[in-house]
């Protein structure tokens, strides 16, 4: 278990790149959320996977944000086109769901991203 | 919709005190909750997780609770010590397929 591994760990780029964002989850958890931080607010959730099938995304989750999780193992995250107020940490974590209420959420390190 | 509240957003609290954090939230029909530390500019770590069906859980100096009918769930902290400052926060699952909602955390300040 070498837990859930995010890559890069801070990306700076301009307003209008685009941007992608790795994350390899625990390998045997089926699923895969993302969530994005913002300073001094608690972790917001973006999308999330079991398997490779997407089964929620936020409706605050705009066109220009897209995840896959093609294999059901690493995921990405992809921002088009980014604005400044994309800047936020984007945390990934993973589980394995258990059916008994005690699927507990590991998290990964977060890529830090800066959009100037 | 599911909100999740901490308060205070920030605590301060001399070494060796025991100290509870607070978080409450709106929909009592939860599947579970989840308390997390969080160091600056790092990731979440689990600390607890308690299920709907249970009322508390122990891990070392820590000990959360959860009363569901009144929405609200308690960490114990016994004994601080200066390596507990952290942002600790707190989330709840609706349902077994659901999102953890978190609140913004209460960060804590344990001084020497």
């Amino acid at each position: 278990d070498t837990g859930v591994s995010q890559d890069p760990r801070h990306k700076i780029t301009k307003r209008g790149q685009n941007v992608t964002f790795r994350c390899d989850p625990i390998s045997e958890h089926n699923r895969l959320y993302w969530y994005r931080q913002t300073l001094g607010q608690g972790p917001e959730f973006l999308t999330y996977f079991q398997n490779e099938a997407q089964l929620e995304k936020s409706r605050l989750l705009s066109d220009r944000f897209s995840a896959e999780r093609p294999k059901g193992s690493f995921s990405t995250l992809e921002i088009q086109r980014t604005e400044q107020g994309d800047s936020a940490m984007y945390l990934c974590a993973s589980s394995s769901t258990s059916g008994t209420g005690d699927e507990k959420l590991f998290f990964g390190s977060g890529t830090q991203l800066s959009v100037l | 919709k599911q909100e999740v509240t901490q308060i205070p957003a920030a605590l301060s609290v001399p070494e060796g005190e025991n100290l509870v954090l607070n978080c409450s939230f709106t929909d009592s029909a939860i599947y579970n909750l989840q308390w997390f530390r969080q160091d600056p500019g790092k990731g979440l770590t689990s600390l607890l997780l308690i299920q709907s069906s249970q009322r508390e859980q122990t891990s070392g100096r820590l000990n959360a609770s959860l009363d569901k009918s009144s929405g609200r769930s308690t960490l114990y902290i016994a004994a601080s010590q200066p390596g507990d400052s952290a942002t600790y926060l707190c989330a709840v699952r609706g349902g077994a397929n659901s999102k953890l909602t978190f609140g913004k955390g209460i960060t804590l300040s344990v001084r020497p």
